[in-house]
């Protein structure tokens, strides 16, 4: 079975500053989809970015860019110039990209990214 | 597009009542999903769908039903409710078996005393 793990229960920032939050996976696969969602408190799920392992260049999306280094397992995540806005529970999740049934994704147990004004 | 919506927004249920989580998407998208996210943890998958008709557990099915008569509607049935199923339940959607992004519903807080 697939696990995900984020070490990192609670991380705190300075406003503008730059954090980077851990996920590692464990998985037998080598075809699947890594993701970062970020869960403010009004609970919504927004999907911050996703990366395929197939694809070796790090995804990056505005101020929100990954470290993917799949023979280590880990995908981790890197908020440049924190923002207020930013302050929410971060989840790691993997789907694996294997044919037949819908796959559904595995989640980390989240980390809770504070940022100090 | 309302995206996928989810009814209701709140519950409390006492021990052994049934209750239906509604969950409804416009997005003409063929997957369904129902995940559970219990205080402090990521969420875990209950049951997915792949199309009308087509439905299959995932993680932590027990205690609960599903249907999917329709594309647009994935109800989540609880018989016999326990404490242990207090927690926040999310429906999300995506529109086929290549589509790698799931969209969430706002979830449903569901308390059994």
């Amino acid at each position: 079975a697939q696990t995900v793990t984020q070490s990192q229960p609670e991380m705190s920032v300075q406003e503008a500053e730059t954090v980077t939050l851990s996920c590692t996976y464990d998985t037998s696969e080598s075809d699947y989809y890594l993701f970062w969602y970020k869960q403010p408190p009004s609970r919504q799920m927004i999907l911050v970015i996703r990366q395929e392992a197939y694809k070796q260049q790090n995804a990056t999306e505005n101020r929100f860019s990954v470290n993917f280094q799949k023979a280590a397992k880990s995908f981790s995540l890197k908020i440049s110039d924190s923002q207020l806005g930013d302050a929410a529970m971060y989840f790691c999740a993997y789907r694996v990209n294997s044919g037949g049934g819908a796959d559904g994704l595995t989640f980390g147990k989240g980390t809770h990214l504070i940022i100090q004004p | 597009n309302a995206g996928v919506t989810q009814t209701p927004k709140f519950r409390i249920l006492k021990i052994g009542q049934s209750m239906t989580l509604q969950c409804t998407q416009d997005m003409n998208h063929n997957y369904m999903y129902w995940y559970r996210q219990d205080p402090g943890m990521g969420l875990k998958l209950i049951y997915y769908s792949v199309g009308a008709g087509i439905t299959d557990k995932g993680e932590v099915p027990n205690g609960y039903n599903v249907s999917r008569s329709t594309t647009e509607d994935f109800p989540l049935r609880l018989e016999l409710a326990a404490p242990s199923q207090t927690s926040v339940y999310f429906c999300a959607s995506s529109l086929d078996r290549t589509s790698d992004t799931q969209y969430f519903g706002p979830g449903t807080r569901l308390t059994v005393l």
